[in-house]
Order: structure tokens, then C-alpha cells, then sequence
């Protein structure tokens, strides 16, 4: 089945500095995948669209500055957490559907990352 | 207004037994899908069920099935014979559209809890 790898899958970082997580499918082609955040006991919710050759498209009141991403290919995104302050400590978890035509396929998604800022 | 909402936050069921968790969704869209997901402990979302707005079947993937109603707008995912694995958080989650680059919205989720 298809699979997508998100490293690194827990994270400790001081204030200010900056974070990137990766995130490859590893056996189909992605144009388009998705970034969440998971706050503790709630649901998911979208960030940002990564579009391949794009720039990403984000969800109202994500700071883009803050939240870079880079789809450099079909098989990988990358979401960098700029000057990370303890706020921003979360789960963080992406999530990609193969490049077929049709409604069926599900998201398949990372195994997330967690992010504790200090 | 919600487009994906779960009214049960927290469900028990006793081992064996079968479960019926909700989701109703709202979409003045023709095509769509409904998805499951089971979330562990661990964090990763595990893929379950898929409903599209245009199969006229439930659609049955070995213990799940998922209770369609369009006119309702309701997609409640029944879990037959449960077991203690799973114990999870549960998301139902909506893909407006007909299109791969579409996101899904979830539901604010359901934790099952399965008694021994």
C-alpha cells in the first residue's frame, strides 16, 4: 500500500531556532500534499496545501513566514517551523494521495512529528 | 457552521460487542467522500472506510462498515465484534469534490474506549 515517511518523528528545539520536517511518499507520485497540526485532544487541521512547482497555499491565520514549505518534487515536502517559540509546540503530521484520477483514494498520511519547543 | 461534526466525545463499548459512532457532515456539493480514520495512541491515522456521495452501497472493509443515509447526511461508521485494540481516537473527515488536490476536513473526533 502506499506509504508516506515524515522525519523526524519527535523533535525538542529551543525558542528561536528553527525546524524542518520531511515528508516523502514513498512508493507513488504526489503533486499535492497536505500539512496538519494537531493540537492535544483536538482534531486535525489543515495548515497549508504543498503544491509541486508551486508556492503552498495556506489555511486562514497560518503565518506563511513562519510555516515555510517546499514541494521540490513529487515525492517530497518539506514544512520548516521558523524561530519556533513555545506555542508552537504541536503535532505535526502531513499526509499525500497518489496522482490518479478518481474520489476513492484516501489521504495516507505521515506518522507525524511531535515538536516541543522549550 | 461545522462541515464535519461528531457528537460523541468519548464512547465505551464492551469487548465483542458492536459500536456506532457518528458524523454528520454538511456539503452543498454533488461529489464528494467520507472517509474514517483511526487515530492510536501512537499518532498515526490509520485509513478505514470510504463512502463516495454517488455509491448507492454501504461500504464494508471487515469489521467496518459505514452507515450511509445522503438524505440525512449522516456516514456513522459501525464497528462490529470490537476488540481491545480498538481503543482510538476515531475521525470522520470529508473531501469536497471529485478532485485528488482536494484536502480532507475532519470531524473533532470520537475516543472509543473498549472495556474487557
Amino acid at each position: 500500500g502506499a506509504v508516506v515517511s515524515q522525519h523526524p518523528s519527535r523533535v525538542i528545539c529551543k525558542s528561536g531556532t528553527s525546524v524542518k520536517i520531511e515528508c516523502r511518499s514513498l512508493d507513488f507520485q504526489a503533486t499535492t500534499m497536505f500539512w496538519y497540526r494537531q493540537f492535544p485532544k483536538q482534531s486535525l487541521m489543515l495548515m497549508a496545501t504543498s503544491n509541486e512547482g508551486s508556492k503552498a497555499t495556506y489555511e486562514q491565520g497560518v503565518e506563511k513566514d513562519k510555516f515555510l514549505i517546499n514541494h521540490a518534487s513529487l515525492t517530497l515536502s518539506t514544512l520548516t517551523v521558523t524561530s519556533a517559540h513555545p506555542e508552537d509546540s504541536s503535532f505535526y503530521i502531513c499526509s499525500a494521495r497518489p496522482d490518479t484520477p478518481g474520489g476513492g483514494s484516501p489521504l495516507h498520511f505521515g506518522n507525524g512529528t511531535r515538536l516541543t519547543v522549550t | 457552521a461545522q462541515k464535519i461534526t461528531q457528537t460523541q466525545p468519548g464512547m465505551f463499548v464492551q469487548e465483542k460487542e458492536a459500536v456506532t459512532l457518528d458524523c454528520t457532515y454538511d456539503t452543498s456539493d454533488q461529489s464528494y467522500g467520507l472517509f474514517w480514520y483511526k487515530q492510536p495512541s501512537s499518532g498515526e491515522m490509520i485509513f478505514l472506510i470510504y463512502q463516495g456521495s454517488y455509491d448507492e452501497q454501504n461500504a464494508t472493509e471487515g469489521r467496518y462498515s459505514l452507515n450511509f443515509q445522503k438524505a440525512r447526511k449522516s456516514a456513522n461508521l459501525v464497528i462490529s465484534a470490537s476488540q481491545l485494540g480498538d481503543s482510538a481516537m476515531y475521525f470522520c473527515a470529508m473531501r469536497e469534490g471529485n478532485n485528488a488536490g482536494n484536502m480532507l476536513t475532519f470531524g473533532g473526533g470520537t475516543r472509543l474506549m473498549v472495556k474487557p
